[in-house]
């Protein structure tokens, strides 16, 4: 079984400032990580994915999500936020024994001047 | 390269009518998946494809939910009858391998009202 948490339904920042998105994923295996990022009245796009390897993970957009296997977290940071970033977020798991993706309720980023 | 096409992008109907969703794949893959989003909730998997197969298909609701995928490129998915509760966003996403770990692409999503 597998299922993801994102704390947060929304979060609110301003233009510049650190951007902090929460996910929590529950597995009985070694997991695959995602982020993916939706704007309005668009498809899902991936950010970034963990899968074996370096922890701390680079994605496109400035994006950079880390793997805590301690903490069953894959937080996604942003060091400076743009008014573009303003969207949704959806933390999703998978791994070797169930490869279907298992999303997040997702977590709509909002971006003020 | 084109992405994911899903038509219509919107559809409006009454209750107990029938509806249909059309997705084209991103060339070469063989992976196609359906899902759907309600309003504040993250995606759900209906259904996977193989090629022409359909590997996990234990999310569809098969009284009201039917899919194809003839000759393994194109796939319908069919709700008859349509109920109020299916109103929602059903996503079209493609892979080019079946792996744990592949990247899905996406479509923008058919926007279903149920009147």
């Amino acid at each position: 079984a597998q299922s993801v948490t994102q704390l947060g339904s929304h979060v609110s920042v301003s233009e510049g400032a650190l951007v902090l998105l929460r996910c929590n994923y529950s597995s009985s295996v070694p997991p695959y990580l995602f982020w993916y990022v939706q704007y309005p009245n668009q498809g899902l796009q991936l950010l970034l994915k963990y899968t074996t390897g370096a922890t701390l993970v680079k994605g496109i957009n400035g994006f950079e999500a880390e793997f805590k296997k301690s903490e069953t977290s894959f937080h996604l940071t942003k060091p400076s936020a743009h008014m573009s970033d303003a969207a949704e977020y959806f933390c999703a798991v998978s791994n070797s024994g169930y490869s279907t993706l298992t999303f997040g309720k997702g977590t709509m980023l909002l971006v003020s001047p | 390269e084109a992405g994911v096409v899903q038509s219509p992008r919107y559809k409006i109907i009454e209750k107990k009518q029938p509806v249909a969703f059309w997705c084209n794949p991103i060339s070469g893959h063989n992976t196609l998946y359906w899902y759907l989003q309600n309003l504040g909730q993250g995606p759900e998997l209906l259904i996977r494809y193989e090629n022409e197969e359909a590997v996990d298909d234990s999310q569809l609701p098969k009284d009201r939910f039917s899919a194809e995928r003839l000759k393994g490129v194109d796939s319908t998915l069919k709700i008859q009858p349509a109920e109020l509760g299916d109103s929602a966003v059903y996503l079209c996403a493609s892979s080019d391998g079946q792996g744990p770990y592949n990247e899905q692409f996406f479509g923008p999503g058919t926007r279903l009202t149920v009147l």
